[in-house]
């Protein structure tokens, strides 16, 4: 089966700097890998998704890249803002579509 | 429009009762699946539809979970003879079509507490 380790450390930055998480795994590439945010007591939101033959994707402040050969996806959040504090899970699908993995999510604390 | 939704939002129940769990998908989706989320950890897969396939049960924990879904829309998780360690929020999502291709739209989730 497929493991998914992202940094179980929560992450502090000041406003307006750019967070940085990582999401690895390991055994297979997925076709696609995905990106939320849970906020506490909330379901998951998703926020991107970037397939296999993406080397990046972007969407207003977020960045996501997927490299197949590392194992790895980075999740950029540039400009950082107070509200982006939340718990960022990365989430891939096994290889027959029919499972679906997260990880256990970072933490992210944006101070003012 | 409307979301996902899940009844009961909370349910707590004595150690070796059976709870039943309900999540109405968003309308015209295909796919749902249902995870399992302790607390401070990441989600769990448990089942997934798809359409009129035979669902994948590969995730459930053991033979005490079971989970239907009728007519394609509304799905029902039970868990028989609960125990401590069932104790979670459960959570519902439904998609457009297949794992990974599509995002998922999550419920608000089930607490369940088993005493």
């Amino acid at each position: 089966s497929q493991k998914i380790e992202q940094n179980s450390e929560a992450l502090n930055i000041q406003e307006g700097k750019t967070a940085t998480l990582t999401c690895n795994y390991t055994n297979y590439s997925p076709a696609y890998l995905q990106w939320y945010r849970q906020d506490p007591g909330r379901g998951p939101v998703f926020l991107l998704l970037i397939r296999e033959n993406e080397k990046e994707k972007r969407k207003e402040r977020l960045k996501v890249t997927f490299d197949t050969t590392l194992k790895q996806s980075l999740f950029h959040i540039t400009a950082s803002q107070p509200a982006d504090s939340a718990t960022y899970l990365c989430a891939l699908g096994a290889s027959n579509f029919n499972k679906f993995y997260f990880g256990s999510g970072t933490k992210l604390n944006v101070k003012p | 429009g409307a979301g996902v939704s899940q009844s009961p939002s909370n349910k707590v129940t004595e150690k070796g009762k059976d709870v039943e769990l309900r999540c109405d998908p968003i309308s015209g989706h295909t796919a749902l699946y249902w995870y399992r989320q302790s607390l401070g950890q990441g989600l769990e897969f448990l089942i997934y539809f798809q359409g009129n396939s035979a669902p994948d049960k590969s995730g459930l924990p053991s033979d005490r979970f079971s989970a239907e879904r009728t007519g394609g829309s509304v799905s029902t998780l039970t868990i028989q003879r609960t125990q401590q360690e069932d104790s979670a929020v459960y959570l519902c999502a439904s998609s457009s079509g297949l794992a990974g291709e599509y995002e998922q739209f999550f419920g608000p989730g089930t607490r369940l507490t088993v005493l």
